[in-house]
């Protein structure tokens, strides 16, 4: 089955920037996604990106992807206290299961 | 993005009794979903919401304990049966419009404790 995994934890300083990385291992993986989950709230879709792709930018946000490795990864810069949050990411497989599979979840913390 | 609107948003419940939850879209979505996300965990699928027909879950989740309904392309519910402390979790709704190609969105879930 796919698994999908994350790092637990990252702390990072108001200003820097912050890289959550994500490891799959599903190959035949067309989408993978980025959603954050703010305290007590549900799940926001961040970004997301084709598996014919290799880099995305949204903004602030940047989404790499290695396709050999299976590593995704999502680059916020300028980081700041709102973005503390869990980051998950997920992966899609195509055809008829169309299934969302979750990362582990990395907690953000932005100290100021 | 459509609006999803989910009912409770949290609940405190007592062991044996059972809650159904109300998930409302503002449009017609293609497919719904339900899933768990048990506390410090990540999101786990519990089934797809079919409309006119029954729901199709995954491995380890029944019927019997989660039944849902879809009457309709705007709106699902699922309910949690005889409840035990170990369905204390976060269940969120979701939802896509168009076909696979498109994400899924999220409500903001309903947070529930079984006493």
């Amino acid at each position: 089955g796919e698994d999908v995994e994350q790092s637990l934890f990252l702390s990072v300083r108001e200003g820097d920037s912050s890289v959550i990385n994500c490891t799959y291992t599903d190959s035949s993986s067309t989408y993978l996604y980025w959603y954050k989950q703010e305290p007590g709230a549900g799940l926001q879709l961040l970004t997301y990106i084709f598996s014919n792709m290799d880099m995305k930018q949204d903004q602030r946000l940047t989404v790499l992807l290695n396709k050999k490795d299976k590593h995704l990864s999502l680059r916020i810069a300028d980081t700041q206290t709102g973005d503390s949050a869990i980051y998950f990411c997920a992966c899609i497989r195509g055809g008829a299961t169309n299934k969302l599979i979750f990362g582990t979840g990395t907690l953000l913390a932005v100290q100021p | 993005s459509a609006v999803i609107s989910q009912k409770p948003s949290r609940d405190i419940c007592q062991r044996g009794t059972s809650l159904t939850i109300q998930c409302q879209v503002d449009s017609q979505v293609t497919m719904m979903f339900w899933y768990r996300q048990q506390p410090g965990q990540s999101l786990t699928l519990i089934a797809t919401a079919n409309q006119g027909s029954e729901a199709t879950y995954e491995s380890g989740f029944v019927i019997d304990k989660f039944p849902i309904s879809r009457p309709n392309l705007t709106f699902s519910t699922l309910t949690v049966s005889n409840m035990s402390p170990e369905d204390s979790s976060i269940y969120l709704c979701s939802v896509r419009q168009g076909g696979s190609d498109q994400p899924q969105h999220f409500g903001d879930g309903t947070r529930l404790s079984i006493l």
